[in-house]
């Protein structure tokens, strides 16, 4: 079955770096756009950032623009979120999330990894 | 950016109530919105995509409707396994933005 798993997540200082990865498999991984989305402790859902399955197209939200990277091997099934210039409100839970069809990124959200908790502090 | 609320906030029901959430979008998006449900520690799941379209293995007693500005999440008789939050989110623009979530109680 369709399965993601994100890793890479930790504490670490604000102004650092950390890099999260997220492992696919059960599916065509070149075939879809994939996302990261976060929530912070106790919050809401924030999508962070989307890139498209060729890697040609990528959006993010404005918070991480110029700190953020989102980025993908499709050789390797693995999706990455770049994270630079950390800040306490980047604290979340980090969810490696597939476009819901394999046609553009301008739809659902189909499946969510188990995510990964990342602490600036 | 499109802004996306909801109400109410939170809302306490019985097993077998009828349950509406209301979403709206600060600007026309179609029928490009989506609803999840998320439970306390989990993660979040796709009940309807595109407005109204169950998402597969989702009970029919979730049901979704409303384009333009305006939509609706209606669950038929609650029951015990649907206390969560639920969010709606827009995926007509990026960036792709969610409603602040509707929490879901017992009454």
């Amino acid at each position: 079955q369709v399965q993601l798993v994100e890793s890479g997540g930790g504490v670490v200082q604000p102004g650092r770096s950390l890099r999260l990865s997220c492992a696919a498999s059960g599916f065509t991984f070149s075939s879809y756009a994939m996302h990261w989305v976060r929530q912070a402790p106790g919050k809401g859902l924030e999508w962070v950032a989307v890139m498209s399955r060729e890697g040609n197209n990528k959006y993010y939200v404005d918070s991480v623009k110029g700190r953020f990277t989102i980025s993908r091997d499709n050789s390797n099934y693995t999706l990455y979120l770049q994270m630079n210039s950390l800040r306490a409100e980047d604290t979340a839970v980090y969810y490696c999330v597939r476009a819901g069809i394999a046609q553009g990124f301008y739809n659902w959200f189909d499946p969510w990894g188990q995510g990964t908790l990342v602490t600036v502090s | 950016d499109i802004q996306m609320t909801q109400s109410p906030s939170s809302l306490s029901a019985s097993v077998g109530d009828r349950v509406t959430i209301t979403c709206r979008a600060s600007q026309s998006i179609s029928t490009y919105l989506n609803w999840y449900q998320q439970k306390p520690g989990k993660t979040p799941k796709l009940l309807i995509y595109t407005a109204s379209s169950l998402h597969t293995g989702v009970p029919s007693r979730f049901s979704g409707s409303g384009s333009g500005t305006d939509f609706t999440l209606t669950i038929s008789s609650l029951q015990p396994e649907d206390f969560a939050t639920y969010y709606c989110q827009q995926s007509y623009s990026t960036p792709f933005t969610f409603g602040p979530g509707t929490k879901v109680d017992i009454k």
